[in-house]
């Protein structure tokens, strides 16, 4: 079966440093998103991507966050000056955004440690 | 504005018993509405939505969900729970760009 992948799946960190997180949606797939949990927090939305363009991102997704799609497989999220409050659980995932086949399927993560 | 509600941090039930997770929205339009489980240290896994026909929707391990439109409700049930069914659930409804979760329910099912 088909799943998202990410990688590294723990990225630590010194404040002050660009991280980026890497991330293989299912294939067919459209839609992207990336997504942030910050530890037992509820799931929070950063950033969608369609046809290579951000199609939405919330009040979270600052000038330090970016997204690319470089290839035609990967897609990653770069924070460029990582702070403290960065540390979170960061997910991604996609889906065929149809109508009747809207589900997202997520990663199993990037855990990011920010020292 | 679209928006999910969890009102439960936590439900304990026992193995065996039936369980219920309750999940409240407000959209504008249509609702898609999405449950997805979370183990300790993964990513979330869809069980079930709800895009449109039968209120009642059956997903993965058993777990189904009713769908009414005039509590604005999507509770997650169970008819008989099994310890292994201990997790972090979300419930999420959607438009095409992003999913709003609601805050997570821990389901702790006892021996």
């Amino acid at each position: 079966e088909p799943e998202v992948t990410q990688t590294p799946s723990h990225q630590v960190t010194q404040m002050g440093q660009e991280v980026i997180l890497r991330c293989v949606p299912i294939s067919n797939h459209l839609y992207f998103y990336w997504y942030r949990q910050i530890l037992g927090q509820k799931v929070e939305f950063l950033v969608s991507f369609y046809n290579n363009e951000i199609s939405e991102k919330s009040e979270i997704f600052d000038d330090q966050f970016s997204v690319e799609r470089p290839d035609g497989s990967n897609f990653t999220l770069k924070i460029r000056s990582t702070k403290l409050e960065d540390s979170a659980m960061y997910f991604c995932a996609s889906s065929a955004g149809t109508i009747t086949n809207n589900e997202q399927f997520f990663g199993p993560g990037t855990r990011l440690t920010v020292l | 504005a679209q928006s999910v509600a969890q009102p439960e941090d936590q439900v304990n039930v026992a193995e065996g018993n039936p369980l219920t997770v309750k999940c409240t929205y407000s959209v504008s339009g249509n609702p898609y509405l999405f449950w997805y489980v979370q183990y300790p240290n993964r990513g979330l896994q869809f069980l079930l939505k709800y895009i449109t026909g039968d209120n009642l929707v059956k997903g993965s391990y058993g777990f189904e969900a009713e769908f009414n439109k005039s509590q604005t409700s999507f509770h997650l049930k169970k008819p008989s729970a099994l310890v292994s069914d201990s997790a972090l659930y979300f419930c999420a409804v959607s438009n095409f760009n992003k999913f709003y979760f609601g805050s997570g329910t821990k389901l702790n099912v006892k021996p």
